[in-house]
Order: structure tokens, then C-alpha cells, then sequence
């Protein structure tokens, strides 16, 4: 079955250190991995997203991932978090034969001053 | 600002009646996206329309239906609404149809089923 998984439901950050947040997924097919990110009282933003190619993807808000097919992994990261980044993440999957983005439960970040 | 617009904002109302949620998707895409988020079931494709045509089904109920108009804009109808129906309900859009697509969110429309 299709699937993702984002192990952390709460991950708390002291501004400035780095953050890693974990996905991972189950697709039978090739994946196309996204990221979104949403703040309080507002709908998904596009962080990033993943088709084919160079593995370590860049986004927006100095955010970068990087997809590992071995692991089934599509972690997100960011060397240096800001206050502002607080919000809920959400990492989503899609493929060619099923267009429908199935979504992870999302990891909630804490920024702590 | 996505340029996808939901109205209303907010929704208050009872058991067993009916709802309209509208969305008019970024001005130039096709496909629009509805999507309920609640907290026991997280995200969920509900249903995709492209240019018209209902694309692909996901966990929509039977009491739930909707639309794409000729100028592009949805409607997702909720009927006999029950407590369960509470969620925050939200509308994407995406220029054509595709596992590639960037989705383009709206701010959602929060519906309370007392």
C-alpha cells in the first residue's frame, strides 16, 4: 500500500541549530516526493519537491532535502532555523499512475528562543 | 498569497444540513484539488477536476459532492452533515493534471458541525 510515514510528531529547536525532519514512504512506482509547510490558520505552502535527477533538492526558505531510494527516505533539512520557522510540515507522495498527493501525518516544530 | 481563494472562511452549523464550500483555483489552471484535514484522519485526498471533468476519487462519502464550472471555479457540497464532518476543508489547484504538479493551496474553510 501506499504510504508515508513522518515518525516525529513533535520536534522542538533551539533557533539557530539544525533541524533534520524525517519521511518516509512506501510507493510501488517511481515517486514524486514533496514537502509542504503550514503556519498557523494557513493552508500548505511548497517547500520543495522531488522528481528525478541530483538527489539533494533546494527550496524555498533555505530549505534543502535529500531523497535516499535505498532507504525510502526524503528527509528535510535546514542548518539554521529561525523563529518564524514554526509550523507544521507535511510530507506528501504522488506518482505517474496515481495523481492523488497521499500525505504524511506532518511533524510539528517548535522553535525555542 | 497562492492566488487560490476559498470562501467562507469559517462555517458554523448543525447536524443534518447542507453546505456549499467555493474555491476559484490560480487564474490559468485546470485541475482543481479538494482536500479534508482533521485531526484524527490528517490529510485526505477527497476529489480531482480537470478543466471540467471529475479526474480521480479519493475518500470522498457519498454525502459529499462536486463540481467544476465552465469558468473553472469548484463547489464541494456536504449534506446531512454529521459531528464528524468537522474539519478544516481545503481547495488546490494546479495548472494541468499530473503526478508532477505543483498543488497551490488556499487558506481553507473551516467548517463546525454542532
Amino acid at each position: 500500500a501506499q504510504s508515508v510515514t513522518q515518525p516525529d510528531i513533535h520536534i522542538t529547536v533551539s533557533e539557530g541549530a539544525s533541524l533534520e525532519l524525517r519521511c518516509n514512504y512506501s510507493y510501488g512506482a517511481t515517486p514524486y516526493l514533496f514537502w509542504y509547510v503550514q503556519s498557523p490558520g494557513q493552508g500548505l505552502q511548497l517547500l520543495l519537491k522531488y522528481f528525478s535527477g541530483d538527489t539533494l533538492v533546494q527550496g524555498i526558505k533555505g530549505f534543502e532535502a535529500e531523497f535516499k531510494r535505498s532507504q525510502s527516505s526524503f528527509n528535510l533539512r535546514k542548518p539554521s532555523v529561525h523563529w518564524s520557522d514554526a509550523a507544521e510540515y507535511f510530507c506528501a507522495v504522488s506518482g505517474d499512475s496515481n495523481y492523488q498527493l497521499i500525505w504524511g501525518a506532518g511533524t510539528k516544530l517548535i522553535i525555542k528562543p | 498569497d497562492s492566488g487560490v481563494t476559498q470562501t467562507p472562511k469559517h462555517l458554523i452549523t448543525a447536524t443534518g444540513q447542507r453546505v456549499t464550500l467555493r474555491c476559484s483555483p490560480r487564474s490559468g489552471d485546470l485541475s482543481v484539488y479538494w482536500y479534508q484535514q482533521s485531526l484524527d484522519q490528517g490529510l485526505q485526498f477527497l476529489i480531482q477536476y480537470y478543466n471540467g471533468e471529475e479526474r480521480a476519487k479519493g475518500n470522498i462519502l457519498e454525502r459529499f459532492s462536486a463540481q467544476q464550472f465552465p469558468d473553472l471555479h469548484s463547489e464541494l457540497n456536504l449534506s446531512s452533515l454529521e459531528l464528524g464532518d468537522s474539519a478544516l476543508y481545503f481547495c488546490a489547484s494546479s495548472p494541468r493534471t499530473g503526478g508532477r504538479e505543483t498543488q497551490y493551496f488556499g487558506p481553507g474553510t473551516r467548517l463546525l458541525v454542532l
